[in-house]
């Protein structure tokens, strides 16, 4: 099974930092990897699909890049209400598999 | 507006079933492929299982292969998971998404949980 791996798993940044998080893939996954964010006590919410894709609505601070087994999740300009965990995930055709990774918990300084 | 609505959450024994339910409105649920994610107190979020639009190909986690089954009733737009043999490490917040399969791959709207607590 592909295993995902994030880093780091928390940060502090302040307000108007640029805030970069990194998954890794433990195969090529070419661009099946979707990007999360989890406010406390709420459910997820997609940002980042097929690796680089703004979700719609979603604020263009937010951006991903990568394929293959290395990706990067980046906040431009780090807001308060960005506080939360964010979390890559994968999908694996063959067998049908999705895989979350472990979350990065985005704190203001 | 995509709604989804989880219920059948609760306090079951070791060993005991459960089902859950996911109300769907606000699209068409027969095109759309769904998923099952569920998540322990203060843990990160672990799939569970997915079924594809007629209901035909499920796929689940290794961890509840053999205990869940994954179920949907189209013209009731909702979405099942029947649990069985219940284990402590069970215990979660359970959520439906859908996917948008095979536009992309990805789980774009997300019920809020219903919970599920195994203990005796």
């Amino acid at each position: 099974d592909i295993q995902m791996t994030q880093s780091p798993s928390s940060l502090s940044a302040s307000v108007g930092d640029k805030v970069t998080i990194t998954c890794q893939a433990s195969q090529d996954i070419r661009n099946y990897l979707n990007w999360y964010q989890q406010k406390p006590g709420k459910a997820p919410k997609l940002l980042i699909y097929a690796a680089s894709n703004l979700e719609t609505g979603v604020p263009s601070r937010f951006s991903g890049r990568g394929s293959g087994t290395h990706f990067t999740f980046t906040i431009n300009s780090l807001q308060p209400e960005d506080i939360a965990t964010y979390y890559c995930q994968q999908y694996d055709n063959l067998p049908p598999i999705f895989t979350f990774g472990p979350g990065t918990k985005v704190n203001i300084k | 507006e995509v709604q989804l609505v989880e219920s059948g959450g609760g306090l079951v024994q070791p060993g005991g079933s459960l089902r859950l339910s996911c109300a769907a409105s606000g699209f068409t649920f027969s095109n759309y492929w769904m998923h099952w994610v569920r998540q322990a107190p203060g843990k990160g979020l672990v799939w569970v299982s997915r079924i594809n639009n007629d209901g035909i190909s499920p796929s689940y986690a290794d961890s509840v292969k053999g205990r869940f089954t994954i179920s949907r009733d189209n013209a009731k737009n909702t979405l099942y998971l029947q649990m069985h043999s219940l284990r402590a490490e069970d215990t979660a917040i359970y959520y439906c998404a859908r996917d948008r399969f095979p536009v992309v791959t990805d789980m774009d709207n997300w019920g809020q949980g219903t919970l599920v607590t195994v203990s005796s």
